[in-house]
């Protein structure tokens, strides 16, 4: 069965810095492998995915994550975060008999100005 | 488009009452999901669904009972409320014809269970 660990419960950084956050992933295919958000009380947004080809993949408000088969990671990382980017941060992988997603247990990220 | 809506957005129940929270699409996905979040615990899928008329459990079904008449909607049933069922319940679907599916999420549905 497939599982995603997001290693880091809480990360803090300030307005501007960078960011990188972990998701490593156990799956005995090639995955498909996705980023979602979630900002409080509110559903989940897709950031991006990673199917086949380049590994690193762009997703929407500058995000971006890069897959690495070797290290079985899917991070994803942002060079210069701005507070509205204060959320919790899901990791996912496909897979299944349902192609269900199963997720990481999720970073909760904090933005200091 | 309204794609994946769920009703009702908050409730209270008591233990041992029975309620039903509604997930309804209009994308015409074949495949149907519902997951509870949990502080810390990310997203758990309780049933899901890969077509009318057939419904299977996920990793926590405990509890709860689904159906799937209709290819739009898949309800999502607590016989006896608990405490433990507290949680943030979200509905997503999707298509399988599409190959990699992307999973389309609701808004969610917040329960508390007293």
């Amino acid at each position: 069965a497939q599982s995603v660990t997001q290693p880091d419960i809480h990360i803090t950084v300030s307005e501007g810095a960078s960011l990188e956050l972990r998701c490593n992933y156990s799956y005995g295919a090639t995955p498909y492998l996705f980023w979602y958000v979630q900002s409080p009380g509110q559903g989940l947004q897709l950031l991006l995915k990673y199917f086949s080809g380049d590994t690193l993949v762009q997703g929407i408000k500058g995000f971006e994550a890069e897959f690495k088969r070797s290290q079985s990671s899917f991070n994803l990382r942002k060079p210069s975060v701005h507070w509205s980017d204060a959320a919790e941060y899901f990791c996912a992988v496909l897979g299944g008999s349902a192609r269900q997603l199963t997720f990481g247990s999720g970073t909760q990220l904090t933005v200091l100005p | 488009n309204a794609g994946v809506t769920q009703t009702p957005k908050f409730h209270i129940l008591k233990i041992g009452q029975s309620m039903t929270l509604q997930c309804t699409q209009d994308m015409n996905h074949n495949y149907m999901y519902w997951y509870r979040q949990d502080p810390g615990m990310g997203l758990k899928l309780i049933y899901y669904s890969v077509g009318a008329g057939i419904t299977d459990k996920g990793e926590v079904p405990n509890g709860y009972n689904v159906s799937r008449s209709t290819t739009e909607d898949f309800p999502l049933r607590l016989e006896l409320a608990a405490p433990s069922q507290t949680s943030v319940y979200f509905c997503a679907s999707s298509n399988r014809n599409s190959g990699a599916n992307v999973l389309t999420f609701g808004a969610g549905s917040r329960l508390t269970v007293l």
